[in-house]
């Protein structure tokens, strides 16, 4: 059963923690994103990365890091240094158009929440 | 770069109603256009997508949705609303060739009156 898999669904967070989220996927796709997501509001890019090892910032990284050490795996570990973490997380995944596949879709996990004590 | 706009922040539709939802962009040339449907604490879901060809768009569930060029805009429609489509739409636009570059619009609610 290919997709997307994040965990925890649930995240709760004290102040001056760093936690991490874990986003894997077994659809063979290239790309890997996070997005963050506020109420009221549509999907933010935070990180993305197209291939092991290479990973760039989206419109609101600070704050985020990630690795991507493996092609199925994208971690998004948010540290102390994002002031309002407080969000609904999500990570997607794609294939890359030099496979020659008309393919600019991404395809969602199911979320993390993640909540500041 | 490419924006995405969706005029409605809430829409209620009786069951079996038919239901339109607005989705303008802006962009320069012809934009891949998608839109995705999420469920209360899930995932976004793909309905349906254009790359080219055919204005005429069908979906999963039932949707569809027209790509008109000259109004800059992708409408999703359905001709008769189930209650289990009550859920939240985005509309979200990508530039062709960069996976990267997408931008989704805040959203569109739906609830679905019996």
């Amino acid at each position: 059963d290919g997709g997307i898999t994040q965990s925890p669904k649930y995240l709760f967070r004290k102040e001056g923690q760093n936690v991490t989220l874990s986003c894997e996927q077994n659809l063979n796709h290239d790309a890997m994103y996070w997005y963050r997501q506020d109420p009221g509001q549509g999907l933010r890019l935070i990180y993305y990365s197209q291939i092991v090892n290479d990973f760039q910032k989206g419109d609101i990284a600070e704050g985020y890091s990630v690795s991507r050490e493996k092609k199925e795996s994208f971690p998004l570990t948010v540290t102390s240094a994002q002031k309002n973490p407080t969000a609904f997380y999500l990570c997607a995944s794609s294939t890359l158009i030099y496979r020659g596949e008309n393919t600019d879709t991404q395809y969602f996990g199911p979320g993390t929440r993640l909540t500041v004590l | 770069a490419q924006s995405v706009t969706q005029p409605d922040i809430h829409i209620t539709v009786s069951e079996g109603a038919s239901l339109e939802l607005r989705c303008n962009y802006s962009y320069g040339a012809t934009p891949y256009l998608f839109w995705y449907v999420q469920s209360p604490g899930q995932g976004l879901q793909l309905l349906l997508k254009y790359f080219s060809g055919d204005t005429l768009v069908q979906g999963i569930k039932g949707f569809e949705a027209e790509f008109k060029r000259s109004q800059s805009s992708f409408n999703l429609r359905k001709p008769s609303v189930h209650w289990s489509d009550a859920a939240e739409y985005f509309c979200a636009v990508g530039a062709p060739y960069n996976n990267n570059d997408m931008r989704f619009g805040a959203g569109t609610r739906l609830t679905v009156k019996p």
